[in-house]
């Protein structure tokens, strides 16, 4: 399975700031997502990140609050734009490689406290 | 829009019984995964289940799918305080790559 890195691992930030997060993967992989999960909640899809064009949103999450970038078939960046208390969570990477015969692998997550 | 619901949302169970988790979901899929989560940690994944009638197993868990009930349940068996955990089922639709989850399966087993 793939080795994911997310950076940060936590962050507390003032109400107004913008905080990016990176998600390395040590091979190429076809699919990148980002998540929310919020305290004691389920995971939410934000975006599919996709490669060299524009992410793909899920309803009720819009790229000017948060925009994706996906250079390469390794790396991603999310970043949380204008922060309000609203906004604390874990956001989440995750990989795919291929059709979905493989699971969906996660990275260890970035909580994210907005003061 | 795919729906997937969890039951029990909350289970605790005394060490050595046997209890199953159900997961459903509201359209047709052809990927279904099951994840644990441990407080404070991300997800790692248990099983992947490809068609309908697919099980696996894998220590005290196992885990079927019926495509036609759309339906899938994991089942614990003589549980032991290291399965303590949420687990969480996902659902792939048929087109597409995007995971939709259910609400989590808290699972405390007592000593």
């Amino acid at each position: 399975s793939a080795v994911i890195s997310q950076k940060p691992s936590r962050d507390i930030c003032q109400r107004g700031t913008s905080l990016t997060i990176q998600c390395q993967v040590d091979s190429q992989v076809t699919m990148m997502f980002w998540y929310r999960q919020q305290p004691g909640q389920s995971l939410t899809l934000i975006a599919t990140a996709n490669q060299g064009s524009e992410a793909t949103y899920e309803s009720g999450f819009v790229i000017d609050k948060f925009p994706i970038s996906r250079p390469n078939l390794t790396f991603s960046t999310l970043t949380v734009s204008n922060m309000s208390p609203e906004d604390s969570s874990i956001y989440l990477c995750s990989v795919a490689k291929g059709s979905g015969n493989q699971p969906q692998h996660f990275g260890d997550g970035t909580r994210l406290s907005i003061l | 829009e795919l729906k997937v619901e969890q039951n029990p949302l909350f289970l605790s169970m005394q060490e050595g019984k046997n209890y199953t988790i159900y997961c459903n979901y509201s359209t047709t899929s052809d990927r279904l995964y099951w994840y644990r989560q441990d407080p404070g940690k991300s997800l790692e994944s248990l099983f992947v289940l490809l068609s309908n009638g697919a099980v696996k197993q894998e220590g005290r868990l196992m885990a079927s799918l019926d495509t036609k009930a759309r339906l899938s349940t994991l089942h614990i068996t003589a549980a032991v305080h290291d399965l303590s955990a949420t687990y969480f089922c996902a659902v792939k639709e048929t087109s597409g790559s995007r995971l939709t989850f259910g609400e989590g399966t808290q699972l405390t087993v007592n000593p």
